[in-house]
């Protein structure tokens, strides 16, 4: 089974600048989650749809923050503009529907901006 | 609010040794789910193990275990027999309520970067 995939691995720009990063869940995944991790800590939970309809988006900055699941498969997260405190990991998980505890993560973005 | 403290940033064990991670917590919930995760240099987080706050019994999966000691609010990760390849950052994380039926969110703390000596 193919894990949770998400592109670019490395991405390298300057502030001001827009960036989007792709994730796709397990296949059956209802539950995509965006987190954001900061050298040094953990990750912090971004924002969480269950299918495509965003449940939890708290914590999502939302005035250069946004993201999309139109299908309830895969994700899109983008950044406009880019300021320099936003280089960190980004990480998509899923999990299989709400009763689900465990979280499977992708590899993460690593986003650097200069 | 919920809050996981890992005093340990770093720890260095020999191999085969047993090595006991740190995590404490604090939440005013009754119901709660603790987690453990693994974190390779690859970067995926890699989930180990699992404790409900209802569970009588520390969780266990293969070499990991929990020791989970409620009244002190403790839920400390240990690896038994340890392999140059569980060289890695772990994460301690909580969740409330444990399973996904609201605003839940895990809540993860700084981590332990744990090195296995040869």
């Amino acid at each position: 089974e193919a894990g949770v995939v998400q592109s670019p691995r490395y991405k390298i720009i300057e502030k001001k600048q827009p960036v989007a990063f792709w994730c796709n869940p397990i296949s059956g995944h209802n539950t995509l989650y965006w987190y954001r991790q900061n050298l040094g800590q953990g990750p912090e939970l971004l924002i969480r749809y269950e299918n495509e309809e965003a449940v939890d988006d708290s914590q999502l900055p939302k005035d250069r923050f946004s993201a999309e699941r139109l299908k309830g498969v895969d994700s899109t997260l983008k950044i406009q503009p880019a300021e320099l405190g936003d280089s960190a990991v980004y990480l998509c998980a899923s999990s299989f529907l709400r009763s689900s505890y465990e979280q499977y993560f992708g590899p993460g973005t690593r986003l650097t901006v200069t | 609010a919920q809050k996981i403290t890992q005093t340990q940033p770093g720890m260095f064990v020999q191999e085969k040794e047993a090595v006991t991670l740190d995590c404490t917590y604090d939440t005013s919930d009754q119901s709660y789910g603790l987690f453990w995760y693994k974190q390779p240099s690859s970067g995926e987080m890699i989930f180990l193990i699992y404790q409900g706050s209802y569970d009588e019994q520390n969780a266990t999966e293969g070499r990991y275990s929990l020791n989970f000691q409620k009244a002190r609010k403790s839920a400390n990760l240990v690896i038994s027999a340890s392999q140059l390849g569980d060289s890695a950052m772990y994460f301690c994380a909580m969740r409330v309520p444990p399973f996904a039926f609201g605003n839940e969110k895990l809540t993860f703390g700084t981590g332990t970067r744990l090195t296995i000596i040869p």
